[in-house]
């Protein structure tokens, strides 16, 4: 089965630095990918997906690297501001699945002044 | 409303007690996804529903839980007989098709606690 986890329960980041936060998973065929957001008392926020025929992809301060022969996901946080303290899912499935993902248990990452 | 809307937000209830939560997908979105997240923990899955085929229940713990999907939009999710195990927030998440390759959107949860 889908096996998706994160190296680092707990990221603190000074404010406009960079945030890289990691994800590995242990299912070759895993072929799509999301990152979510998750503020307290919210539910998770979509902020960028990647399929497995990209290596990188890149949003609004944000970028996604896919590393397939090491299985390994993760996001990067541009000038990491304030509001960008959450927790951080990420989020695998496979193609022949109808998108029942697996979750990681989470980051949280912590901005300080 | 644009997004996934649940109700309540929070509920408190006595062990014992049968409770419902209710999920308002995005219009147009043909899968429904429920999930429990309980504290410090990812996501676990708890049932499916895409179009007008049978959903998949792999996920409910017990028969105490059960959910329908009415008219392919909002769902119900129900739990009998509460018990303090049961605490936890649950989440909807609706989807566009093909269902594998959109994200879920997320509605904020309902907090629910078993006294």
């Amino acid at each position: 089965g889908e096996s998706v986890g994160l190296h680092l329960p707990t990221l603190s980041v000074q404010e406009g630095d960079n945030s890289i936060i990691n994800c590995a998973y242990s299912n070759s065929a895993s072929d799509y990918f999301i990152w979510y957001k998750q503020e307290s008392g919210k539910g998770p926020q979509f902020i960028i997906d990647i399929r497995s025929n990209m290596d990188k992809r890149q949003g609004q301060r944000v970028t996604v690297l896919l590393n397939k022969t090491v299985k390994h996901l993760s996001l990067q946080i541009a000038a990491t501001q304030p509001g960008d303290s959450a927790v951080y899912f990420c989020a695998a499935t496979t193609t022949d699945s109808w998108g029942k993902f697996q979750f990681g248990a989470g980051t949280q990452v912590v901005v300080t002044p | 409303g644009a997004g996934v809307s649940q109700s309540p937000s929070n509920k408190v209830t006595e062990k014992g007690k049968d409770v419902e939560l209710r999920c308002d997908p995005i219009s147009g979105h043909t899968a429904l996804y429920w999930y429990r997240q309980s504290l410090g923990q990812g996501l676990e899955f708890l049932i499916y529903f895409q179009g007008n085929s049978a959903p998949d229940k792999s996920g409910l713990p017990s028969d105490r839980f059960s959910a329908e999907r009415t008219g392919g939009s909002v769902s119900t999710l129900t739990i009998q007989r509460t018990q303090q195990e049961d605490s936890a927030v649950y989440l909807c998440a609706s989807s566009s098709t093909p269902p594998g390759r959109q994200p879920q959107h997320f509605g904020d949860g309902t907090r629910l606690s078993i006294l």
